[in-house]
């Protein structure tokens, strides 16, 4: 079955450090999304792309980038992780511009 | 400025009972409205959607309605399971096609 996969599943790391999430998603769908889950705030999007090398801002970026070299993958890179960055993260894909999107596991990152 | 918002961030429901989630949202572009559910350790998972030409959907026992005018959509689930405990967001996009989610209700449906 096709699926989308997030890893890894739980991280810690130390202020300062570079950390990449990985999103990889069997579907072949051209739309990709990097949400974060907080308490209070919900999903809030962090960028997303429509296809490979399209990359876009959401709405709240500052501190995160992303790259698409293909159609199945979507890291996610902290440059310089930060406390305020300790979030559950989900990737989601979508097949076209419009309707539902599909959700990996999630990755929690803990930033000390 | 959160654009769609869940007032209430949990609810308490009997089983067998009628659990309604609320979700208002500001802007009058948006066009196309989802719920999610998701489970502690899980991603969340599409539940139901509706598009701003209607103003009703179900499916089983989930049922959404959308209130244009007030910008308001609820979420009905009739009736209530123990399973069905969860948290709910809600969802909307307009002509950017971006979803932008509310802040989730955490459903527990108790015996």
């Amino acid at each position: 079955d096709a699926e989308i996969t997030q890893s890894p599943r739980h991280k810690i790391t130390e202020t300062g450090r570079q950390v990449t999430l990985a999103c990889h998603q069997t579907w072949n769908h051209n739309n990709m999304f990097w949400y974060r889950q907080d308490l209070g705030h919900g999903l809030r999007l962090l960028h997303y792309s429509y296809g490979v090398q399209d990359t876009n801002k959401g709405e709240v970026s500052d501190g995160y980038s992303v790259s698409r070299s293909n159609t199945e993958d979507l890291p996610l890179t902290l440059e310089s992780a930060a406390s305020s960055q300790t979030s559950v993260y989900f990737c989601a894909s979508r097949a076209g511009n419009t309707g539902e999107l599909f959700f990996g596991e999630g990755s929690r990152l803990t930033v000390l | 400025d959160q654009q769609v918002k869940q007032n209430s961030p949990s609810l308490s429901v009997q089983e067998g009972r009628i659990s309604i989630l609320n979700c208002d949202y500001t802007n009058s572009m948006f066009d196309y409205f989802l719920w999610y559910k998701k489970y502690p350790a899980e991603g969340p998972t599409f539940l139901i959607s509706i598009s701003s030409i209607k103003d009703k959907n179900e499916d089983g026992r989930f049922t959404v309605f959308l209130n244009k005018s007030a910008k308001h959509l609820s979420l009905h689930i009739v009736p209530s399971q123990p399973g069905d405990s969860a948290v709910y967001f809600c969802a909307a996009s307009g002509n950017t096609d971006k979803l932008i989610f509310g802040t989730g209700t955490r459903l527990q449906v108790f015996p």
